[in-house]
């Protein structure tokens, strides 16, 4: 199955509520990232979080990591319209030169 | 900024054609990696190229092929195109060698559809 593994599958919430998204993977890993795409279009890297790491903010975005249990969280806080697309972790599994992306969530925020 | 560039945008081919994908990393970025992802699917990773050598292969089909170039694009031949093959097609680049990916910057895609 996938390194890594995301839900909720898809998730609606209003305007300035926040948004949650989890992810799960299986190998250690160097560094995860979070990628969001609209539909159709390319992959938007959003943050980066190195396996030493265990929290990073960007903007509205802040991304957990426990490797103890192999799984991160990306919380969008006070979320708009333009931020409905699908977000997609990925892994760095350690000794590859790959990212392995998740099934992704779709996140659609209504106004 | 430079972004990947990727040609064609959008690719429209008859079963058992040919099709030819390109891939302009950023400049200065040495490693090259191709995703396929299929509607409603996360990306898939075909293959990677570091420093114009394979690197890393996924879920790749016999039936497609890749190079890097010695100024560091790439294209992924694909034959014998199937139905199956109707897809987004992403190429990404970053600066670094095997393991240990950092930051990849993708491309818009190429949509290839066969029919």
């Amino acid at each position: 199955s996938q390194q890594g593994e995301e839900d909720p599958q898809a998730l609606s919430i209003q305007e300035g509520e926040n948004a949650t998204m989890n992810c799960s993977y299986k190998t250690s890993i160097n560094n995860l990232q979070w990628y969001r795409q609209n539909s159709g279009r390319g992959l938007v890297h959003l943050i980066l979080i190195r396996s030493n790491e265990r929290e990073k903010h960007s903007g509205r975005l802040r991304v957990t990591l426990d490797t103890s249990k192999k799984s991160s969280s990306l919380l969008i806080t006070a979320s708009r319209a333009a931020d409905t697309a699908s977000y997609f972790c990925a892994t760095d599994p350690r000794g590859y030169s790959t990212l392995t992306f998740g099934k992704g969530t779709m996140l659609l925020v209504s106004p | 900024a430079a972004g990947v560039i990727q040609s064609p945008r959008h690719l429209i081919k008859e079963k058992r054609e040919t099709a030819t994908l390109k891939c302009y990393p950023i400049p200065r970025h040495d490693t090259v990696y191709w995703y396929q992802q299929g509607p409603g699917q996360d990306p898939q990773f075909l293959i990677s190229f570091y420093e114009k050598m394979q690197s890393d292969k996924g879920s790749i089909p016999d039936r497609f092929s890749a190079q890097q170039f010695s100024d560091y694009h790439s294209e992924l031949n694909m034959s014998s195109l199937e139905l199956g093959d109707s897809a987004l097609y992403f190429c990404a680049s970053s600066l670094g060698p095997t393991g240990g990916m950092g930051e990849a910057f993708f491309g818009q895609g190429t949509r290839l559809t066969v029919v």
